[in-house]
This record gives structure tokens, sequence and C-alpha cells, in this order.
């Protein structure tokens, strides 16, 4: 079993939709981190949470480190939002800086 | 600031031959990551230098596979000798590790192709 497993693995969506990507963990951890991988390839870390809740714009960012659950929210979307979403762990070792990947959320957003 | 820069963006080569990739993290970062993404396994650190030290290789799949960091500015992935399986975009990442909260920021990767 995976330590981070995410879902759905693919959501397509109409644009305009409130969009959820949920994320859960198996192990300790001193922070998780929201990436967004675009169809080029790039990948851009969205959001770093350790407790809470954290708004960029139109997207949410969640964390219940009791449940170790995150989610991840898009509000109003849009076809350029469509992405890879990745979530990732740093394990709460101290020093340990090492990131373990989820296998990534797809999603497509059709205008 | 430019970012993380990493060179070459495409490699292709061929089986046996000898590959070198770099990475220039961003000034003034303290930790700089290599990571491996292939469509069945996903993203994988491969290892993580602070200060220059290498302090996690574990997910480095072989001896084939060398890390250096020479100094703040500069480091290397050498495959040698390369394999087909070896075929994976490879991203370098850098941070500036100073509390709990550590943001990665990526360089655009390099898509090495091993025939």
């Amino acid at each position: 079993k995976n330590e981070v497993e995410q879902s759905p693995q693919n959501l397509t969506a109409q644009e305009g939709e409130f969009i959820t990507i949920n994320c859960s963990y198996s192990v300790g951890i001193s922070a998780l981190h929201w990436l967004q991988q675009h169809p080029g390839g790039g990948i851009v870390s969205l959001f770093m949470l350790s407790s809470g809740k954290k708004k960029h714009g139109r997207l949410i960012a969640t964390i219940n480190i009791q449940e170790k659950h995150s989610s991840l929210h898009i509000t109003a979307s849009h076809p350029r939002d469509s992405a890879v979403y990745i979530c990732a762990v740093r394990l709460s070792n101290f020093g340990n800086e090492k990131l373990t990947f989820g296998t990534g959320t797809r999603l497509t957003i059709i205008p | 600031d430019a970012g993380v820069i990493q060179s070459p963006r495409h490699e292709v080569t061929e089986m046996g031959q000898e590959v070198t990739l770099r990475c220039k993290p961003i000034s003034g970062h303290n930790s700089l990551f290599w990571y491996r993404q292939t469509m069945m396994r996903g993203l994988e650190l491969l290892i993580y230098f602070n200060n220059n030290v290498p302090i996690d290789d574990s997910g480095m799949p072989e001896d084939r596979f060398s890390a250096k960091m020479p100094n703040a500015s500069f480091s290397t992935l050498k495959i040698q000798p390369s394999e087909p399986r070896d075929s994976a975009v490879y991203f370098c990442a850098s941070s500036l590790v100073r509390d709990s909260y550590n943001e990665q920021f990526f360089g655009p990767g390099t898509r090495l192709t091993v025939l």
C-alpha cells in the first residue's frame, strides 16, 4: 500500500464546477505539499501545509492532521486548470527533507 | 531570479553511453533534490543534498547512478552506463531549509531517452 494515496485518479468536469481532489497518507508528517504539473511537464508548488487551511486565488488547500487527510479545492474551474495535481508529504523525521509523492490526479476541465 | 536551471532539456542517447544531467539551483538555496518521473512509478526522489553534502541517497537505483554537488551553485547526475529503463524525466529542485516549512522549487526537467 502506498504511503500517499490520491483520489480520484482522473477527473473530468465542466468549466465553472467546484473541484475537490483528496489526499490520504499513512505516516507521520511534518508538512504536505500540493504540486501542479501542466501538460508541458513543468512542476509548480501550489501549497505547503502543516495545519489548517490556505487559500490562493481560486485554490484552497486544507489538512486534517488527526485524520491524515488533505483536500485541494478549485472554485469556478477553468480549462487552464487542466493539469495533474500531485500530493507529497514530508515525513516527520527531524532534518529529513525527503518528499514522498502520490500518483497524481489528472484534471480535465471542458469549456 | 531565473529559477532552477537544468540542462540539457532533452537527451537522446544509446544504451551503454554515459549521460550527465546538470542543475543550477536558485541562488541562496541550501538544499538540492534530484527526482525521476516515469509513467509506471510517478515521481521518486533519487538523492538530496544539504549544504552540498548528500543526506539521503536511498532512492539512487544502483551503482550506475551517481550525483555530485561540488559547490552551492551546481550539481550533476550521471548515469554510466545508461540503459533503456533509465528513460524518464529527471527533475532537479532546490529549497532554502531554515525551519519546518520549506517549499521546493522545481526545474523544467530533462527528458532522457535511452535507445
